[in-house]
């Protein structure tokens, strides 16, 4: 069974850069056919698409954030990261990380999610 | 990319059939069978229940079902259950290589 774990500071200042880990367990990240993707949930409000990597390290993110994102993979830790620049308190947000099937919005895996707060 | 547009909420009595729908445009959920749909309780990650439009995971009720007319995409839940109330977003690929979700659908249970 695929699990994922996400990690990193639950707050950050605003102006600073977001750093977010995904580890995988009970499958290998370079298994092909799989990318490997972050996703936002805004409180109370609905989720946001931020972009995902394919093992090969082809990245594909939302254009509304493709400017301070930074999606990269690590296969000898089996982890891949986000990082995302110059946030604000309206990147306040519950971050998962989830594994898609194909690259179509098949998110069948999924980690349980980690609060970060932006605040000074 | 704009979120895909669904009712902000539906209900209905146990045992009933409820429909949740997603309107995209032609460069998504028109243009596309790439479209997801999730389930997501209070407090909890979300859970894939349809994709490729009308496909099931394993171990997701076949009461749960997908269709699609043009742009937009609908979730049908027969045999209302207390267990499924819960937020549902639609989700779909774009014609721009992204993904794009919907902007989900609180369903009660009455």
């Amino acid at each position: 069974q695929v699990q994922l774990q996400e990690s990193g500071p639950g707050l950050v200042k605003p102006s600073q850069t977001l750093s977010l880990t995904c580890t995988v367990s009970g499958g290998s990240i370079s298994s092909g056919g799989y990318y490997w993707s972050w996703i936002r949930q805004l409180p109370g409000k609905g989720l946001e698409w931020i972009g995902y990597i394919y093992y090969r390290g082809s990245t594909y993110y939302n254009p509304s954030l493709k400017s301070r994102v930074t999606i990269s993979v690590d296969t000898s830790k089996n982890q891949f990261s986000l990082k995302l620049s110059s946030v604000t308190a309206a990147d306040t947000a519950v971050y998962y990380c989830a594994r898609d099937l194909g690259g179509w919005g098949d998110f069948e895996y999924w980690g349980q999610g980690t609060l970060v707060i932006v605040s000074s | 990319q704009s979120a895909l547009t669904q009712p902000a909420s539906v209900s209905g009595s146990p045992g009933q059939s409820s429909t949740i729908s997603c309107t995209g445009s032609s460069s998504d959920v028109g243009g596309y069978n790439y479209v997801s749909w999730y389930q997501q309780h209070p407090g909890k990650a979300p859970k894939l229940m349809i994709y490729d439009v009308t496909n099931r995971p394993s171990g997701v009720s076949n009461r749960f079902s997908g269709s699609k007319s043009g742009n937009t995409a609908s979730l049908t839940i027969s045999g209302l259950q207390a267990e499924d109330e819960a937020d549902y977003f639609c989700s779909s690929y774009t014609s721009s290589s992204t993904l794009v979700f919907g902007e989900g659908t609180r369903l009660t249970v009455l």
